[in-house]
């Protein structure tokens, strides 16, 4: 596609339910990264994969957080027993062979909200 | 710690006027800072990119300085228009690193 696609764009969860976010980057970006972006804050990084490859994941906040990449292209960012205090947008954002020097492309996000 | 500090948090003008937003990093090695707006729901979009040798690059309306020696960058609007309401994210990447460091952004709102 022309750009970062993220699914879905809204998604309310109870407390304690798990949830999965997708993200369909760029066709052909190497890099995938996520972040987490709290009202008000610039994105926090989560996780960043090169194609299949998970190289950073220290940005994790729990191991109720878990990110995957199967085949290099669809990411998907799930979210166990999910709390009140992971509300947030969760944007994806990807870059080509040149990495961030060259541009990231955002996806337009997912909020979520915990209730 | 590498950090980025933005100034305003929040600005309000009238559409029509120039404003200047300010960004101050302690990244280090500095490899570049890029300016992103992000409208409200929306993901960012890079505006502007500039390394060390850069002193001003401009997009349109949008100028962004970089004066590497103090670290300090500036990103001024002329002539604003209804549609820059958006919050304004200054961004610094380290050499030799992936991920960058996000300031909190600010925003802005213009009124007709």
């Amino acid at each position: 596609g022309a750009g970062v696609s993220q699914s879905p764009r809204y998604k309310v969860a109870k407390r304690g339910q798990d949830v999965a976010l997708r993200c369909d980057p760029i066709s052909g970006h190497v890099s995938l990264f996520w972040y987490q972006q709290a009202l008000g804050q610039g994105p926090e990084f989560l996780t960043y994969f090169q194609n299949e490859a998970q190289l950073d994941k220290s940005g994790l906040p729990s191991d109720r957080f878990f990110a995957e990449r199967p085949e290099g292209s669809v990411s998907t960012l799930k979210i166990q027993r999910t709390q009140q205090e992971d509300s947030a947008v969760y944007l994806c954002a990807s870059s080509g062979t040149g990495g961030e020097a060259y541009g990231y492309t955002f996806g337009s996000g997912t909020r979520l909200t915990v209730v | 710690k590498n950090q980025v500090e933005q100034s305003p948090q929040s600005l309000i003008i009238l559409e029509g006027k120039n404003c200047t937003l300010q960004c101050n990093y302690t990244v280090s090695p500095f490899s570049n800072l890029r300016w992103y707006k992000q409208d409200t729901g929306r993901g960012p979009v890079s505006l502007t990119i500039m390394t060390f040798s850069e002193n001003t690059k401009s997009n349109g309306r949008y100028t962004a300085t970089l004066d590497a020696d103090t670290k300090q960058s500036s990103l001024h609007i002329t002539a604003s228009q209804l549609s820059d309401s958006a919050s304004y994210i200054c961004v610094v990447r380290t050499g030799g690193s992936y991920i960058p460091t996000f300031g909190r952004g600010t925003s802005l709102i213009v009124h007709p």
